[in-house]
């Protein structure tokens, strides 16, 4: 399968615990987004990388999340001290430095904070 | 915010063309409108999409109003799994910028 891939695809864990979510994107793609999506509503832009620079963050990623793209391939979201406002489905998506500027995404890790 | 309206909600029988509308008014030259849907429990998945001319793929056809303040996706022979919500976004290309996603329209198709 060569598409955008997300671990694990579910997550349940008790508020104040910390999650990880990783994301290995396209091979090629350069671009790396993440999105939080709540039930009913649309994603939500968090924060967007090309190569391994962070480039943009939205006000939606709080002191609590970070996110990381070390090498410029694959890429961490960590929530720290989590909180039942942090249950979502979190998507990731690649995309080419191109002309058509089109999103591939994920299969989304959808967190459950108790 | 999502700079695009859509209907909450449209219904198409199976086999017929489903037309979904937005309008984006406020829309700028150098933005172009993207179509994405997304089925239950998936990620959204790329439409299509086009700056002034219309455009056609193998999964849709776009048309865009000659003053590009709104757009029609069509999918020509709707399927049961067209099911899905599908987003219409305006965006400058190849600028970084993020897809800004309002919530959709939620499109059942009916046997």
């Amino acid at each position: 399968d060569t598409g955008v891939s997300q671990d694990p695809r579910h997550k349940i864990t008790k508020r104040g615990q910390n999650v990880t979510f990783r994301c290995d994107p396209i091979s090629e793609h350069n671009r790396l987004y993440w999105y939080r999506q709540t039930l009913g509503q649309g994603p939500e832009f968090l924060t967007y990388f090309q190569n391994e620079a962070q480039l943009e963050k939205s006000r939606l990623l709080s002191d609590r999340f970070s996110a990381e793209r070390p090498k410029g391939s694959f890429s961490t979201l960590e929530i720290q001290r989590t909180e039942q406002g942090d249950s979502a489905m979190y998507l990731c998506a690649s995309s080419l430095e191109a002309y058509t500027g089109e999103l591939f995404f994920g299969e989304g890790s959808r967190l459950t904070v108790l | 915010d999502a700079k695009t309206t859509q209907p909450t909600s449209m219904d198409c029988a199976e086999g017929r063309a489903a037309n979904l509308p937005c309008n984006h008014s406020t829309i700028s030259g150098n933005e172009y409108v993207y179509w994405y849907r997304q089925i239950h429990s998936q990620g959204p998945q790329y439409i299509i999409h086009g700056l002034k001319n219309n455009e056609t793929n193998e999964m849709a056809s776009l048309i865009i109003t000659e003053d590009r303040k709104s757009s029609t996706l069509i999918l020509p022979h709707a399927t049961l799994r067209d099911t899905a919500v599908y987003y219409c976004i305006v965006r400058v290309v190849n600028y970084g910028q993020n897809f800004v996603f309002g919530p959709g329209t939620r499109l059942s198709v009916l046997p």
